[in-house]
């Protein structure tokens, strides 16, 4: 049972640079998130997913995508990659029924230069 | 979701019982209060959860004030592996946007 795991573990991209990162779960849980985390700052919902084939907008969706084709699966796409997206990038899933503890995944920190 | 107010940091001697304030102030009444801990650099771990009545784990005592607008946590006898940022979350039990404030920075001191 590997939890919540996230790919890449780092990337750098220039700017305009697109790139997708992974989040996989093995628990079978129907919510998924993703999260920023800018150095000295909580974390910020950037999008989340509550099943299969659904995605909604969390505090700070711009230019970011989501994609939540296979329940277990929960992709973040940059279509253009800025130097303002530098930022650490936090999976994290929960079971959708009665109350929520979020499992994280380990973050992929991405460089925009 | 109610919004969650904490200290920006705290210390704490070795061995030393840790009381991690929370204000929430405006919390309804459908709210859990959740506690999560990030340990530098590493995915935000889960320690405990409470409505009304306080709740104690493995890890952690959770107080809730009986009118909910507070709840401390404490970490019994904190070590130095207890050094994190403690975050304070009021969330629905349905799911809503679940919003993570700046936290606690805890310092715990040899």
């Amino acid at each position: 049972n590997a939890g919540v795991t996230q790919t890449p573990k780092f990337r750098v991209l220039k700017t305009g640079q697109s790139m997708t990162l992974l989040c996989a779960q093995d628990m079978n849980h129907e919510y998924m998130y993703w999260y920023r985390q800018d150095p000295g700052m909580g974390l910020r919902l950037i999008h989340y997913s509550v099943g299969e084939g659904t995605t909604a907008k969390g505090e700070v969706p711009d230019g970011y995508n989501v994609s939540r084709l296979k329940k277990q699966n929960f992709l973040l796409g940059l279509e253009s990659a800025a130097p303002s997206q530098t930022s650490v990038y936090f999976c994290a899933s929960s079971s959708g029924t009665g109350w929520f503890e979020q499992y994280f995944g380990p973050g992929t920190r991405l460089t925009v230069t | 979701d109610a919004k969650t107010t904490q200290p920006p940091s705290m210390d704490c001697a070795e061995g030393r019982a840790a009381n991690l304030p929370c204000n929430h102030s405006t919390i309804s009444g459908n709210e859990y209060v959740y506690w999560y801990r990030q340990i530098h650099s590493q995915g935000p771990q889960y320690i405990i959860h409470g409505l009304k009545n306080n709740e104690t784990n493995e890890m952690a005592s959770l107080i809730i004030t009986e009118d909910r607008k507070s709840s401390t946590l404490i970490l019994p006898h904190a070590t130095l592996r207890d050094t994190a940022v403690y975050y304070c979350i009021a969330q629905k039990t349905s799911y809503d946007k679940v919003i993570f404030g700046p936290g606690t920075s805890l310092s715990v001191i040899p």
